[in-house]
């Protein structure tokens, strides 16, 4: 089965400062996508970036950008710039691809980020 | 384009009662997923509907099911209400289900059990 792991509850950040996000995953399949997704307080979920795993190369996606780590399986998101939008839980996620595709999340790392 | 929408926004029952909650995807998804948000539980797979047909769940009982209809909207019902099953619903839709498809999510209902 597969397992996704945040190790961070919660986190904060001064406006304008980067921060990094931690995720680790457990996986026996080779190829696959990740993501990270956001839930503002407002509750509607949004993709903020998404990785696929054969690509070498760091996904980015304006000031949001990962370092995927293939071998250890970790895939860390980086928010460079941080706004006060930014305040929200994040979601890495895991698809299941024999099933669906369904999402198999972390536990969510809640990110206020002060003024 | 419309997003996906959920409806009601908060739903309040009692133990034991049914709670019918509804999806409709964006247009052009025929995949539509249920997740449930409990409180120190995180977010978890319920159901996955594909073109019509039940096509995967979660670890849940059977007193969670759905139906999704010839217009790929989508409804969870919750038989036997248990004050656990007080959460957030999300539903989620994709174009079609391969991994690479961002799965949208709608605003959620908040169901609570008393």
């Amino acid at each position: 089965a597969q397992t996704v792991t945040q190790s961070q509850p919660e986190m904060s950040v001064q406006e304008a400062e980067t921060v990094t996000l931690s995720c680790t995953y457990d996986t026996s399949e080779s190829n696959y996508y990740l993501f990270w997704y956001k839930q503002p307080p407002s509750r509607q979920m949004i993709l903020v970036i998404r990785q696929e795993a054969y690509k070498q190369q760091n996904a980015t996606e304006n000031r949001f950008s990962v370092n995927f780590q293939k071998a250890a399986k970790s895939f860390s998101l980086k928010i460079s710039d941080s706004q006060l939008g930014d305040t929200a839980m994040y979601f890495c996620a895991f698809p299941n691809n024999n099933a669906g595709n369904m999402l198999t999340f972390g536990g969510g790392t809640r990110l206020m980020v002060k003024p | 384009e419309a997003g996906v929408t959920q409806s009601p926004t908060h739903l309040i029952k009692t133990r034991g009662q049914q709670a019918t909650l509804r999806c409709s995807p964006i247009s052009g998804h025929t995949s539509v997923y249920w997740y449930q948000q409990a409180l120190g539980l995180g977010l978890q797979f319920l159901l996955w509907y594909d073109e019509g047909e039940e096509r995967n769940r979660g670890n849940f009982p059977p007193r969670f099911s759905g139906r999704q209809f010839p217009n790929y909207s989508s409804e969870l019902n919750v038989n036997a209400l248990e004050l656990e099953d007080s959460a957030l619903y999300l539903c989620a839709s994709s174009r079609v289900w391969t991994s690479y498809n961002e799965q949208f999510f709608g605003p959620g209902t908040r169901l609570t059990v008393l």
